[in-house]
């Protein structure tokens, strides 16, 4: 059973620019969420898909934005970069994304915006 | 709305000595609770949840966790430190609305294990 992995472990980009972050899910997950993790702050939740569909958002504006594929798979993406866009970006994946249920987390991407 | 309080952005202890990280959470419906570990340059790794049942919670590396309702608390606690328990750790409560699944994290408390 291979676990949550996300590419590219790290990442920089200039303001203005556009980015997109890759995660593929734990074996058997069909649900995918993403965090937003700034320097020496807990995780912001971004938004989560389920079943391709976005199934809910935080508090991020519609410049990122996401994906799902039939293989559970997601892309982050976010455009015209800001410098506090610098963070760990961090993918999470579970069965059915309800409450409760364990999220089972990648690694990261560390995205830094100059 | 849910939040999570967690007190102490950094605390140390010795190796051998208990562990007690605190954290408060505001919910207005019944929560569910999370302890995740964060280790140097890696993901969230779970370490205790509660959902339902019993309060009393036992996780992986001999950690431990009470929920208490009156307080509103989520403690988590190991009865003797390791070197190897030096990390960061986060409580962290389902949110509510837009999404079932979203977690809320407090900020964070980074534990120290002096030898």
């Amino acid at each position: 059973e291979t676990g949550v992995t996300q590419s590219p472990t790290h990442l920089i980009k200039t303001r203005g620019q556009q980015v997109t972050l890759r995660c593929s899910s734990q074996s058997g997950h069909n649900t995918v969420s993403w965090y937003q993790q700034a320097l020496g702050q807990g995780p912001q939740f971004i938004f989560q898909y389920y079943r391709e569909e976005e199934n809910g958002r935080g508090n991020f504006p519609p410049r990122f934005s996401g994906l799902q594929f039939p293989n559970y798979s997601s892309e982050l993406n976010v455009n015209a970069l800001e410098l506090d866009d610098s963070a760990l970006y961090l993918c999470a994946s579970s069965l059915v994304g309800q409450n409760g249920e364990t999220q089972y987390f990648g690694p990261g991407t560390r995205l830094l915006v100059l | 709305a849910q939040s999570v309080t967690q007190l102490g952005s950094h605390v140390s202890v010795s190796e051998g000595a208990l562990v007690l990280l605190r954290c408060n959470y505001s919910s207005s419906v019944p929560p569910y609770l999370f302890w995740y570990v964060q280790y140097p340059n890696q993901g969230l790794q779970l370490l205790l949840k509660y959902t339902t049942g019993a309060t009393l919670v036992k996780g992986i590396n001999g950690f431990e966790a009470e929920f208490k309702k009156s307080e509103t608390s989520f403690h988590l606690t190991k009865p003797s430190a390791h070197m190897s328990d030096a990390a960061e750790y986060f409580c962290a409560v389902t949110g509510y609305g837009g999404s079932q699944g979203n977690l809320i994290f407090g900020k964070g408390t980074k534990l120290s294990v002096k030898p």
